[in-house]
């Protein structure tokens, strides 16, 4: 089945310097890669997601690339505000086998003011 | 369009009591994945079902727990005879027949005593 390796575990920036946070899978077949943000006793929610015909998407201060050669994708995030704070969690799905997202273990962004 | 709606959202079960979570999906969405998360750590996929069916149940534990989601009413995960290692926040998500965009309830979050 697919695996995804999340890093770092834990990332520290200055308040309106960049983050990036990067991922690796294993299984060739997968085709999406949704990226969560999860605040303390909260829901995850989706922050922004890309599929695997396309290299790079941007939302606004989020973008998200792809590698597909090398099977990793990450996130940035530029000019980083204190509610940036959270966990963020990468996914992988569209491989062989379940439709099911299998998750990194995720990074814990902390924003320094 | 409500969202994904779980309950109940804290769950105080006894050793060897039964937990019956609830997962309601949004509204056209007609599948549902259960995932568990413990402390600190990420989300683990458990099961993935479409109206009367389970797709895959790789991530369910062999014994004690079950799902299924039924051609009318919310989807529902039990889990018998729980133990201590039962704790954790339990998240359902749901996403549309077209599409692999998931998104999640607020989760059920069982204490086992």
């Amino acid at each position: 089945g697919e695996n995804v390796e999340q890093h770092p575990s834990t990332l520290s920036v200055q308040e309106g310097d960049s983050a990036v946070i990067k991922c690796t899978y294993s299984d060739s077949a997968s085709n999406y890669f949704p990226w969560y943000k999860q605040e303390l006793g909260k829901r995850p929610q989706l922050i922004i997601d890309i599929r695997s015909n396309v290299g790079e998407k941007k939302d606004q201060r989020i973008a998200v690339t792809l590698n597909k050669t090398a099977k990793h994708f990450s996130l940035h995030i530029t000019e980083t505000q204190p509610e940036d704070s959270a966990v963020y969690f990468c996914a992988a799905s569209g491989g062989g086998g379940a439709d099911g997202l299998t998750f990194g273990k995720g990074t814990h962004l902390i924003i320094q003011p | 369009n409500a969202g994904v709606m779980q309950n109940p959202r804290h769950l105080v079960r006894r050793r060897g009591q039964e937990a019956r979570l609830r997962c309601s999906p949004m509204k056209g969405h007609s599948h549902v994945y259960w995932y568990r998360q413990l402390p600190e750590e990420g989300l683990k996929f458990m099961v993935y079902l479409q109206k009367e069916n389970i797709i895959d149940e790789s991530g369910m534990p062999k014994e004690r727990f079950s799902a299924e989601f039924p051609k009318e009413g919310p989807s529902i995960l039990r889990i018998q005879q729980v133990v201590r290692g039962d704790s954790a926040a339990y998240f359902c998500a749901s996403s549309p027949q077209e599409g692999n965009e998931a998104f999640f309830g607020q989760g059920t979050r069982l204490t086992v005593v």
